[in-house]
């Protein structure tokens, strides 16, 4: 079955514990990226990747890092979370070619106390 | 930059129908999406239009767009319980889909 998915699904964190979201996808896909959800501002985009050891950063890419160093898994890294990194968060993939076909994971809600 | 505006609250009765609006700027998207996120879920693509398209219909669902007015809607018909989630439009723009911040819809029976 094609999927994403992530790791943790949810976790509460204190501030300043270095912490990582894992997200892993089946489907061969050559970019990925993740966002994070809040309310009342939508999904916005943290960071992206078209390959392996190709990022970019996305619209809100402050407090986070990402690695790529295989093609099917795209970790968040948050270094020293805080509690404005409190939020769900939701890795994508897509083949590069049409939107269409691009998969969400579950989603990690964090909470940074 | 490009941005796209939705109304954030939807409510209608059981059987009604639902419009849910959507505006956005990028005139060069290619498609236009629709999404669907059920309470503790990820987001479901409902959708999507072309944009040379001005309709399309797909079961319950109809898309709308009026690209001179950069403006697209979603049209549920006989709205159900289940039908209740939060719905985002979305813009496609290079490297990512650009979200609107969603329109809670609320059915009530």
């Amino acid at each position: 079955e094609a999927q994403v998915t992530q790791n943790p699904r949810y976790l509460i964190t204190v501030t300043g514990k270095k912490l990582t979201v894992t997200c892993s996808q089946n489907m061969n896909h050559e970019y990925m990226s993740w966002y994070r959800q809040d309310p009342g501002l939508g999904l916005r985009q943290i960071y992206y990747s078209m390959n392996v050891e190709v990022t970019d950063k996305g619209d809100v890419p402050e407090g986070y890092k990402v690695s790529r160093k295989e093609k099917r898994n795209f970790p968040l890294i948050l270094e020293s979370p805080s509690p404005n990194q409190t939020s769900l968060y939701f890795c994508a993939s897509y083949p590069g070619t049409s939107w269409d076909e691009q998969f969400f994971g579950p989603g990690t809600r964090l909470t940074v106390l | 930059g490009e941005d796209v505006e939705q109304s954030l609250f939807l409510s209608v009765r059981e059987g009604d129908s639902s419009v849910i609006n959507c505006t956005y700027t990028d005139s060069s998207s290619t498609y236009l999406y629709w999404y669907k996120q059920e309470p503790g879920a990820g987001l479901q693509l409902l959708t999507y239009i072309f944009s040379n398209m001005d309709m399309k219909q797909d079961q319950r669902l109809t898309v709308l767009l009026n690209k001179k007015d950069k403006h697209l809607s979603l049209r549920i018909a006989d709205t159900q319980t289940g039908d209740s989630a939060i719905y985002f439009c979305a813009e496609s723009s290079g490297t990512a889909l650009i979200f609107g911040k969603g329109t809670t819809l609320s059915v009530s029976s």
